[in-house]
């Protein structure tokens, strides 16, 4: 299978801080996408990314996030000021025929 | 707004039994839809896409199937194992086939030795 990989693994920050959350998509995919969970709920996506510019944002992906591709194989997650609230696992996600590939993910967490 | 419900939350089960974990979506005009693996704390692992115009799909023990009609889909585990003890995520293309995933809550599966 396809494989996506992301860094850091884990994460803690103090509330307040910026964090960068980084994917490495599938090599030659051309969309995107974050997604986070929270302990205990279900996937909740963030936002997807097609031909660099975001093609869609839940409600969740307030001005506090945005997303980049810096170069032609990262692709990333910024938190500019982090709350408590965003305490949760990061996915991120490439695809192909139709099919979204997730990768390992990171753990984030905000004390 | 669009829903994905699974059921039941949890399922144990002895090792060797077949099974069926159900997941039910509230918007008719599906696209697409995947079952995932997920293991405690790891990532998701796609097990088998279903494009919203096929019945269902196979891969080795597994066998999903989708029914827009009655707006469910069913993944059915053969002769299970140990080893599939996870939760089973499924999900459905939002807006698009290249749109968000919309998930489940999950079922978590045990199989006994």
């Amino acid at each position: 299978e396809p494989e996506v990989t992301q860094t850091p693994s884990h994460q803690v920050t103090q509330m307040g801080q910026e964090v960068i959350l980084r994917c490495v998509p599938i090599s030659n995919h051309l969309y995107f996408y974050w997604y986070r969970q929270i302990l205990g709920q279900k996937v909740e996506f963030l936002v997807s990314f097609y031909n660099n510019e975001i093609s869609e944002k839940s409600e969740i992906f307030d001005d506090q996030f945005s997303v980049e591709r810096p170069d032609g194989s990262n692709f990333t997650l910024k938190i500019r000021s982090t709350k408590l609230e965003d305490s949760a696992m990061y996915f991120c996600a490439s695809l192909v025929a139709e099919t979204q590939y997730f990768g390992p993910g990171t753990r984030l967490l905000v004390l | 707004k669009q829903e994905v419900t699974q059921i039941p939350a949890a399922l144990s089960v002895p090792e060797g039994e077949n099974l069926v974990l159900n997941c039910s979506f509230t918007d008719s005009a599906i696209y697409n839809l995947q079952w995932f693996r997920q293991d405690p704390g790891k990532g998701l692992t796609s097990l088998l896409l279903i494009q919203s115009s096929q019945r269902e799909q196979t891969s080795g023990r597994l066998n999903a199937s989708l029914d827009k009609s009655s707006g469910r889909s069913t993944l059915y585990i053969a002769a299970s194992q140990p080893g599939d003890s996870a939760t089973y995520l499924c999900a459905q293309h939002g807006s698009s086939n290249t749109g968000k995933l919309i998930f489940g809550q999950g079922t978590t599966l045990q199989v006994k030795p």
